[in-house]
This record gives structure tokens, C-alpha cells and sequence, in this order.
């Protein structure tokens, strides 16, 4: 198996444009967690969804965050319009039940000019 | 949000020597910990998950136990080598889903 694979690696963009982070959970899995990573406030979970489904979504920091997962292979984190302190490193992870170890995916570094 | 501590946040230690190290969590409504190892420049890895009290896990050199009762979790690397250096990672879970990640303990194995 592949893995979780995440696009882009990286991405670099001005503040207001949007940013779409792409997710690809590995085959079988059925629960999904967007995270992000900063120095200041360490890894934190944005949304978890499971069999597709958006569980919970308090971790969203605005209304400018939004996620999606329209079929069991793949999820996108949007970022609309985007700012300055949205830049991270953003972690797509997977895993078959909700509290099995999480398989992460390579990050997507963000950087927001 | 979830009150996880790790310490040391970081620490140095000898090739061969052994060492370890903490993970504090909230002793109530205990579901499962995690311990994750996280290489510079890559992803967390998972490396136990742990919902027992006086739970042990092993895997090669590393190890770790367990007190849910106490709230804390202690992570074990016996016989450093240079690969073991990483950020070591605990996370939390009470009765759901939702992983609260600690700090880190952030490890340098000199040779």
C-alpha cells in the first residue's frame, strides 16, 4: 500500500487566494483526521471524519477552514481566503477505527505571503 | 482541550546509554494512549497504542508502560542509537475519537 498521500508537498500563496489541500486515506480505512501543525500550538486535530462523514469539526479554526470527503478515497481541506498565520504544515492521517493508530501522510507545508 | 505534558521536552543522551522519559494525561475518563515517533522531515509513526492499566508494550528497544490510574504513561529507549533520535510523541483519548497530542520529547542520540 502507498500510504496516506497528501498533495501538494508544499505550497506557497498570497494572502486571500485559496488553498485546497488533498488527501488520499489509505484503501480500507474508514475514518479520516485533518491536522495542523505549528511551533506554537503542536499538532492539532481540525475535523475528523468517519465512513465519509464529518464527526466533528470544532477543531475548524473559522469559517474561512472547510473540509470535505466526498467518497471513501479522498478528502480536501479549503482555506478561503487565506492569511498569513494560516501557514503550517497540514497532516492528513488515516486509520480503520476511530481509535486504532493513526497512519499519517507526508504533510502539506503551507506558506502564506 | 486536553492537558497532555511531556517531559523532558528535550534530552541528550549517549550512544548505548539508556534513557526515558514522560507522558502526563488527565486520569479520568481514560480511553487509549498513544505513543508516535516523529523524524525530522517526515511523519509521525505509530508506535503503541495503549488502553490498559499496567499496560507493557515493546517494540525492539523501545518500550512502554502505563498508569491510567495515576494519569501517566512512561516511554523507554534501551541502548540509544543514532537512529532513535526523533520527537516522540503521546496522545491521549477519552471515550472517542479525538487524539490530544503532548509537546513532544524531542531525543538526540550522540555517537
Amino acid at each position: 500500500d502507498a500510504g496516506v498521500i497528501q498533495s501538494p508537498r508544499h505550497e506557497v500563496t498570497e494572502m486571500g487566494q485559496e488553498v485546497t489541500l488533498r488527501c488520499k486515506p489509505i484503501s480500507g480505512h474508514n475514518s479520516l483526521f485533518w491536522y495542523r501543525q505549528t511551533m506554537m500550538r503542536g499538532l492539532e486535530l481540525l475535523i475528523y471524519f468517519n465512513n465519509n462523514v464529518p464527526i466533528d469539526d470544532s477543531g475548524m479554526p473559522e469559517d474561512r477552514f472547510s473540509a470535505k470527503m466526498p467518497n471513501a478515497s479522498f478528502s480536501t481541506l479549503k482555506i478561503q481566503p487565506s492569511e498569513p498565520r494560516d501557514s503550517a504544515v497540514y497532516f492528513c492521517a488515516s486509520t480503520v477505527g476511530g481509535l486504532d493508530e493513526q497512519f499519517f501522510g507526508p504533510g502539506t507545508r503551507l506558506t502564506v505571503l | 482541550i486536553l492537558n497532555v505534558e511531556q517531559s523532558p521536552q528535550s534530552l541528550h543522551v549517549q550512544e548505548g546509554d539508556s534513557t526515558n522519559f514522560t507522558c502526563s494525561f488527565p486520569s479520568s475518563n481514560f480511553y487509549a494512549l498513544h505513543w508516535y515517533r516523529w523524524e525530522t522531515a517526515k511523519s509521525p509513526e505509530a508506535l503503541f497504542v495503549m488502553t490498559l492499566n499496567g499496560d507493557e508494550k515493546k517494540k525492539g528497544r523501545i518500550s512502554a508502560t502505563l498508569n491510567t490510574k495515576e494519569g501517566y504513561s512512561y516511554l523507554y529507549i534501551k541502548g540509544s542509537q543514532p537512529e532513535d533520535s526523533a520527537t516522540y510523541l503521546c496522545a491521549f483519548s477519552s471515550n472517542d475519537y479525538k487524539l490530544s497530542f503532548g509537546a513532544g520529547t524531542t531525543v538526540t542520540v550522540r555517537a
